[in-house]
This record gives C-alpha cells, sequence and structure tokens, in this order.
C-alpha cells in the first residue's frame, strides 16, 4: 500500500496563478484532510472532508477551495495564490472522523508563491 | 481558537538519557490527544491516541501519560537513542460544536539526540 501519496512534491508559483495539490489514499479510510504547516506554527488545518460528499471549513480556509472526488482522491485549489500562501501542504487521512482514530499523512507539497 | 502548548520548544540530550516533554491543552471538552512523531524529511507517523484520564500509553522505550482534568500530557523517553531525533507533536480533539472531527495542534518539540 503507497498509503497517502501527493503530487507534486515541489511547486513554485507566481501571484496570481492557479493551481490544484492532489491527494489520494489507498487505506479506505472515510475522512480526508489538508494541513499547512509554516515556520514557528504548528499544523493548521485548511479543510477537512469527513465522508466522500462532504467539507467543511478548518482553522486557514480562506483563498483555498477543496474536492473530495471520491473516497481516494481529496484536492486543494488556490485560484488566486498569494505570497502569504508559502508554504509545506501535508494531505492526510483517518479512517473515520472520529477523534479516536490516528491521522496518516502524506509525503507534502512545498510551495512557493513569489 | 484552541491554545495547545508544548514546552520545552527545543531539547537536546545525550544519547542514553532519559527525557520528558509536555503537552498543555484546554481542560474542558476534552475528546482525544494525539501525540505524532516527525521525522526530518519524512511526514508526522501518529505515536498514541489516548481518550481517557489517566490513559498511560507505551510503545518500546516511548510512553506517555494524560490527565485531563488539568489539561496536560507528558511524552517520555527512556534511554534516547540518535533514532529518536525528532519533531515531537501533540494535537488536541475537542467535542464542543464546530469543532467536531478536528484537531489542533502544537507547535512541538524538537529533540536532538547526540551520540
Amino acid at each position: 500500500n503507497a498509503g497517502v501519496t501527493q503530487t507534486p512534491k515541489f511547486q513554485v508559483l507566481k501571484t496570481g496563478q492557479s493551481m490544484t495539490l492532489q491527494c489520494a489514499q489507498d487505506m479506505n479510510h472515510n475522512s480526508m484532510y489538508w494541513y499547512r504547516q509554516d515556520p514557528g506554527m504548528g499544523l493548521r488545518l485548511i479543510y477537512y472532508s469527513a465522508s466522500e460528499g462532504t467539507t467543511d471549513k478548518g482553522e486557514v480556509p480562506n483563498g483555498y477551495n477543496v474536492s473530495r472526488l471520491n473516497k481516494r482522491e481529496f484536492s486543494l485549489r488556490l485560484e488566486s495564490a498569494a505570497p502569504s500562501q508559502t508554504s509545506v501542504y501535508f494531505c492526510a487521512s483517518s479512517e473515520h472522523r472520529g477523534w479516536s482514530y490516528e491521522q496518516y499523512f502524506g509525503p507534502g507539497t512545498r510551495l512557493t508563491v513569489t | 481558537i484552541l491554545n495547545v502548548e508544548q514546552s520545552p520548544q527545543s531539547l537536546h540530550v545525550q544519547e542514553g538519557d532519559s527525557t520528558n516533554f509536555t503537552c498543555s491543552f484546554p481542560s474542558s471538552n476534552f475528546y482525544a490527544l494525539h501525540w505524532y512523531r516527525w521525522e526530518t524529511a519524512k511526514s508526522p507517523e501518529a505515536l498514541f491516541v489516548m481518550t481517557l484520564n489517566g490513559d498511560e500509553k507505551k510503545k518500546g522505550r516511548i510512553s506517555a501519560t494524560l490527565n485531563t482534568k488539568e489539561g496536560y500530557s507528558y511524552l517520555y523517553i527512556k534511554g534516547s537513542q540518535p533514532e529518536d531525533s525528532a519533531t515531537y507533536l501533540c494535537a488536541f480533539a475537542n467535542a464542543g460544536g464546530t469543532s467536531y472531527g478536528k484537531l489542533t495542534f502544537g507547535q512541538g518539540t524538537i529533540l536532538t539526540v547526540h551520540p
């Protein structure tokens, strides 16, 4: 099993450009999450999807949109990138939405917006 | 915004030392406390998920305790080895309202074990 995979690994964007970060999991998990990680700050939740067909905002959703394409895939879209969105983005999944379920993380996407 | 604090921010120990660090979280509406280990250039990996006051979990030389009434959890590493060098993250799950299903992460404790 590959676990949680993310593409791309690295990306450089100019201000105003758009892009989609892709995430897929092969563990048949119901819940998926997008986090960003910035220096000096913990992982912050951007959006999550408790189950296929549902999405909900996290702590820092502004400037992002998400799509839960099917049970396996959860994508994060930046419509008009800003330098403040320079960060490392992690996708994660868990068996269910319940908090007692550990989360499994992908390898991350390092995004730079110039 | 929920406040999850970890201390110390960083820690340097010698191989063979035992060490511990703290995660503090709100004591109201507690549901679960997670610990993750995050090695450089890798992804965070779950160590423990703790849900009951007084819980103690152990995995090899690493163990954790939980006090939900006072809002803290300790992570202990016995006989640290260089391969234990990593950032240790805790994450708090709150049982209230719009927080359902979401984890709030602390900033992490960076552990460096010197040979």
